[in-house]
């Protein structure tokens, strides 16, 4: 069936870094693929989306490129900010059951 | 994007007893759905609840330990009924939104069990 994986966290950085988070997919058909972030005691927000292959997602700095030959979406963001530091969750809407499929999530702390 | 509310925010609840989470949208919407996310892990799907119709659950929930309403366009509740520590999560409600597959959640309620 449909799946995500994302790298492992915590993953900690220092404010100014560059930020990487790997995300790929398992998925037969056309999924759309998301972005959500989640900040300390809150729920998910949409961060960005891709809907199509090469399409390009971007919000806040962050972006990520809609990867059909690597199956790949990963996240990235030129330079963090404490205000950052939160869970971030791949997602993956499934063409095959209609439902959104997430990752593990990894969790992100930047530090001053 | 559609503003969504959950009640409670937080509760604190002794094994044996139920609870019912009520999520509040402020546009009408087809379709809502429930996640329950387990401390540190990612989020799993409960159910799909369409007005007019049942709640769909996934493999692994019954209706008799989450029983779900949706009584109209903006409302619907869920009830984590006979409560044990193992249903010690945050419970997560979410709308169907503009694009394709894509969804928006509200803040969630922060469940314990003792």
């Amino acid at each position: 069936g449909d799946s995500v994986t994302q790298m492992e966290g915590p993953v900690t950085l220092s404010e100014e870094a560059f930020l990487t988070i790997n995300c790929t997919y398992t998925a037969t058909g056309y999924p759309s693929l998301f972005w959500y972030v989640q900040y300390p005691g809150e729920g998910l927000q949409l961060l960005l989306k891709a809907t199509k292959a090469d399409d390009k997602g971007s919000n806040k700095g962050f972006e990520a490129t809609y990867r059909k030959e690597t199956t790949s979406f990963h996240l990235e963001k030129g330079s963090v900010q404490v205000s950052d530091s939160a869970v971030y969750f791949c997602a993956l809407g499934s063409s095959n059951t209609g439902k959104l499929i997430f990752g593990q999530g990894t969790t992100l702390q930047v530090k001053p | 994007s559609a503003v969504i509310s959950q009640k409670p925010s937080r509760d604190i609840c002794q094994r044996g007893t139920s609870l019912t989470i009520q999520c509040q949208v402020d546009s009408q919407v087809t379709m809502m759905f429930w996640y329950r996310q387990q401390p540190g892990q990612s989020l799993t799907l409960i159910a799909t609840a369409n007005q007019g119709s049942e709640a769909t659950y996934e493999s692994g929930f019954v209706i008799d330990k989450f029983p779900i309403s949706r009584p109209n366009l903006t409302f619907s509740t869920l009830t984590v009924s006979n409560m044990s520590p193992e249903d010690s999560s945050i419970y997560l409600c979410s709308v169907e939104g503009t694009g394709v597959y894509e969804q928006y959640f509200g803040p969630g309620t922060r469940l314990t069990v003792t």
